[in-house]
């Protein structure tokens, strides 16, 4: 079955520290992927997505490339802010049904 | 700006109570959701409304049921609240035409004693 695999977190840096995290994913056919993002105290909010192979999602700073070769879509981002602390969740949709299969979660914590 | 509310933020119940969560969207989305929301397990759903009295299971539906009787509000009911339904709980609603983009609540924190 389809299925998302996020690195392990927490993930800790220092201010303006380049930011990746990684995200794979196993599903049949051609998915839809996102990054959803989780600030303390919120519900989640997208914040990019990619359609397609080789699709680049921004937003905020944050970028990801949807790479059908490798099966990955990792968030990046060059100069993280404290401000980006927060839990962020790779998902993917296979355009099946209702269901968003969701990776479980990497926490960031940026510290000044 | 879109709007989903979970009615509470903290819940504190006893073990064997009926638990009412309540979610309001303010969008006129079609298609509602409960997830909840472990440490490590990233987003389960628990239970899927694609229209006002419509409800599909999730993956983990043991111990829940749902009630959509208006389309705005999406309520998740525990029927004998447990101890190992201590967790986050989010509602999210979406347009089902565009059927990508999920909104979110700022979720419930029930703790079950």
């Amino acid at each position: 079955g389809n299925s998302v695999t996020q690195m392990e977190g927490p993930v800790t840096l220092s201010e303006e520290a380049f930011l990746t995290i990684n995200c794979t994913y196993t599903a049949t056919g051609y998915p839809s992927l996102f990054w959803y993002v989780q600030y303390p105290g919120e519900g989640l909010q997208l914040l990019l997505k990619a359609t397609k192979a080789d699709d680049k999602g921004s937003n905020k700073g944050f970028e990801a490339t949807y790479r059908k070769e490798t099966t990955s879509f990792h968030l990046e981002k060059g100069s993280v802010q404290v401000s980006d602390s927060a839990v962020y969740f790779c998902a993917l949709s296979d355009g099946s049904n209702y269901q968003l299969i969701w990776g479980a979660g990497t926490k960031l914590i940026i510290k000044p | 700006d879109v709007k989903v509310t979970q009615s509470s933020r903290y819940l504190v119940k006893r073990t064997g109570e009926k638990v009412f969560l309540e979610c309001v969207q303010d969008m006129d989305h079609e298609n509602m959701f409960w997830y909840r929301q472990d440490p490590g397990l990233g987003l389960r759903l628990i239970y899927f409304s694609y229209d006002v009295k419509m409800k599909e299971k999730g993956d983990i539906p043991e111990g829940y049921s749902v009630s959509r009787e208006k389309k705005e509000r999406f309520s998740l009911i525990l029927e004998s609240a447990s101890t190992n339904q201590t967790s986050m709980y989010l509602c999210a609603s979406r347009d089902s035409y565009t059927n990508e983009k999920l909104f979110f609540g700022s979720g419930t924190q029930l703790s079950v004693l």
